[in-house]
């Protein structure tokens, strides 16, 4: 079967890193992708990883542990727009699921 | 190019009606995908094409069917909408190996 663990919420200040992790349990894995997702809109892409390791977009980093079927998404230099919903969501072939997502509050 | 597009945007139906939720990509994309996202659910992933004239279940098949018209559009009917069936339905197309764009969605409430 597949199942999926994000936390429900993570609070963080302005300016300040923030991790959001996910773990994942998903047969035939190819790789693991990121979406934000603010009120009221579509999700859009932010990172993914098909290997081991750190992929670096800006302010914003992914990591991916295939043994450990473990990610993580790092935010850098916290904005107030970046207050919204992100959702970790593997792949396998062509099927891809989501996480109930992580709502990241951000405090001045 | 407009992207993903969905219609309608918002629906109201009653119980026992049908309607198709239409989607339309204009990006190439191979792969096209259906959620439907309900407060504190996330994503859930009802049907999805790999490719035109392949159709599979997703997480949250029962109660929808999908057609894969052509490589452009992949639509969602709901045969006898429940108001189980009320929520947010995302439509996405993928052409890379994982890059998901997204429709705007279509709002819909089942009374």
């Amino acid at each position: 079967g597949q199942s999926l663990e994000q936390p429900s919420e993570v609070t963080a200040v302005e300016g300040a890193i923030v991790q959001i992790n996910c773990t994942y349990q998903t047969s035939g894995f190819y790789g693991l992708s990121w979406y934000q997702q603010h009120d009221g809109g579509a999700p859009t892409f932010l990172s993914y990883n098909g290997l081991d390791g750190l992929e670096e977009t800006g302010r914003f980093s992914s990591f991916l542990s295939r043994s450990d079927s473990y990610g993580y998404l790092l935010l850098q230099e916290l904005q107030m727009k970046d207050s919204a919903s992100y959702f970790c969501a593997p792949r396998s072939e062509d099927k891809i699921i989501f996480g109930k997502g992580t709502r990241l509050h951000i405090l001045p | 190019n407009a992207g993903v597009t969905q219609t309608p945007k918002f629906q109201v139906l009653k119980t026992g009606q049908s309607m198709t939720l239409q989607c339309a990509q204009d990006m190439n994309h191979n792969s096209m995908y259906w959620y439907r996202q309900d407060p504190g659910m996330g994503l859930r992933l009802i049907y999805y094409s790999a490719s035109e004239g392949t159709t599979d279940k997703g997480e949250v098949p029962n109660g929808y069917n999908v057609s894969r018209l052509n490589k452009r559009e992949f639509s969602l009917r709901l045969e006898s909408a429940a108001p189980s069936q009320t929520s947010v339905y995302f439509c996405a197309g993928r052409q890379g190996s994982y890059e998901q764009y997204f429709g705007p969605g279509t709002r819909l409430t089942v009374t």
